[in-house]
């Protein structure tokens, strides 16, 4: 399979604990996004990254979050200090030109 | 800003009957425009786009949109659904020449297939 990967599928997580989601993009892509969905929304911009380089953050990434694609590759998303509002699916998306992007299965996140 | 908003968060049809999902738009400028579906527990697979040219965007599994300039809407039509259509589905905008600035989507729509 050659779409894009997200790991892993489920997190759950206690209050004030971090943690740090995986995507793989689809290979020959550059681009590489991360969206949050919430229940009955839908997707919402975080974070845009172009080859290494991150181009673009959203102001709902709060100082709480990082994200990496160190080697223009796979890219991770770490969450510090998690809150029961960071609970939703967090989402990677890929592509090669820019508009048609490829979305992951998304990580499930929970706080409990 | 862009803004998208999907007018109906809830539309139930019966199996064979035809579907309209609406969707208006937002923008200061000149934008593509998407339709993604989401089924449960899964991420967004792309059903359609306009980028440009013709109005009529024919996509995936017998879905059609129509871009109206005008009335700055990109409606989604299927003549015939089927239970297999049951699922969520997001309209959608970015800005020409890459979007640094990501998708915007709307709330999305829960269409309900009735048998």
């Amino acid at each position: 399979d050659t779409g894009v990967s997200q790991d892993p599928r489920h997190k759950i997580t206690k209050r004030g604990q971090n943690v740090t989601f995986r995507c793989d993009p689809i290979s020959e892509h550059n681009r590489l996004y991360w969206y949050r969905q919430t229940l009955g929304q839908g997707p919402e911009f975080l974070t845009y990254f172009q080859n290494e380089a991150q181009l673009e953050k959203s102001r709902l990434l709060s100082d709480r979050f990082s994200a990496e694609r160190p080697k223009g590759s796979f890219s991770t998303l770490e969450i510090q200090r998690t809150e029961q509002g960071d609970s939703a699916m967090y989402l990677c998306a890929s592509t090669e030109r820019g508009y048609e992007q490829y979305f992951g299965p998304g990580t499930r996140l929970t706080v409990t | 800003a862009q803004s998208v908003t999907q007018l109906d968060s809830q539309v139930p049809v019966f199996e064979e009957a035809p579907v309209e999902l609406r969707c208006n738009y937002s923008s200061s400028v000149s934008v593509y425009l998407f339709w993604y579906v989401q089924y449960p527990n899964q991420g967004l697979q792309l059903l359609l786009k306009y980028l440009s040219g013709s109005t009529l965007v024919k996509g995936i599994n017998g879905f059609e949109a129509e871009f109206n300039k005008s009335q700055t809407s990109f409606h989604l039509r299927k003549p015939s659904v089927h239970i297999s259509d049951t699922a969520e589905y997001f309209c959608a905008v970015s800005s020409p020449g890459g979007g640094a600035d990501g998708l915007t989507f709307g709330k999305g729509t829960h269409l309900i297939i009735q048998p």
